[in-house]
């Protein structure tokens, strides 16, 4: 069965205080694996799209990588403003032309940055 | 305006109640979907629309009626919901239905009584 796991549940961090938030997924075959960031009352934000392992991508301060059974989100030094939840989604192989349900959302991490 | 619009942001209705909620999008995309968020759950795929179309339905109850007059607008119609209904209820769009990048709405937080 498809599968997203992410962990932490929730991260507090002090600011400037760098930390990973890690995605473990298990799919029949992957399409691609995507990071959003969600703030309170607000809906999902796309943030990055990653196609195959040993992929990585960069934004600011963050910076997320791709293996083969998981994915990672690293914060470097991190400011309140990076405080949110983030979420991780990943894209099953689909045989026919509508792949949309394919798309499997994980729990999410509520992350917290103190000043 | 742009991106994905929804209105309302906060709906409160009886569940004898009918209402609907809206959704709307400026960025020239063919697929919209629906998803439920309900707190500590992964988002729930609900409904995908492809130009106009429905492509997808996730064995959605039928006190859940979508509408998709068009490629920029997309209605979520509520009748006799379940107190278990309420939820954050968000829109998203895409290029085509097997376009990976979803844009989202702000979202309907929607209360059942």
């Amino acid at each position: 069965e498809d599968q997203v796991t992410q962990s932490p549940e929730a991260l507090r961090l002090q600011e400037g205080e760098s930390s990973s938030l890690n995605c473990s997924y298990t799919v029949s075959g992957l399409r691609g694996l995507f990071w959003y960031r969600q703030d309170p009352g607000k809906g999902p934000e796309f943030l990055f799209t990653l196609y195959s392992a040993g992929e990585e991508k960069e934004k600011e301060r963050l910076k997320a990588t791709l293996t083969k059974k998981e994915s990672f989100l690293h914060i470097t030094a991190p400011k309140p403003e990076d405080s949110a939840t983030y979420l991780c989604a990943v894209q099953a192989a689909s045989t026919g032309y509508s792949s949309a349900s394919k798309i499997i959302f994980g729990s999410g991490t509520r992350l917290s940055i103190r000043p | 305006e742009t991106g994905v619009t929804q209105t309302p942001r906060h709906l409160v209705m009886g569940m004898t109640n009918k209402k609907s909620l809206k959704c709307e999008q400026h960025l020239g995309h063919n697929a919209m979907y629906w998803y439920k968020q309900s707190a500590k759950k992964p988002l729930e795929l609900m409904f995908v629309y492809n130009f106009k179309e429905q492509t997808e339905n996730n064995s959605v109850p039928s006190r859940f009626s979508p509408e998709c007059p068009n490629s920029s607008h997309l209605f979520l119609h509520l009748h006799t919901l379940q107190p278990e209904d309420s939820a954050l209820y968000l829109c998203a769009s895409s290029l085509r239905d097997n376009q990976e990048t979803q844009y989202f709405g702000p979202g309907t937080r929607l209360l059942v009584l």
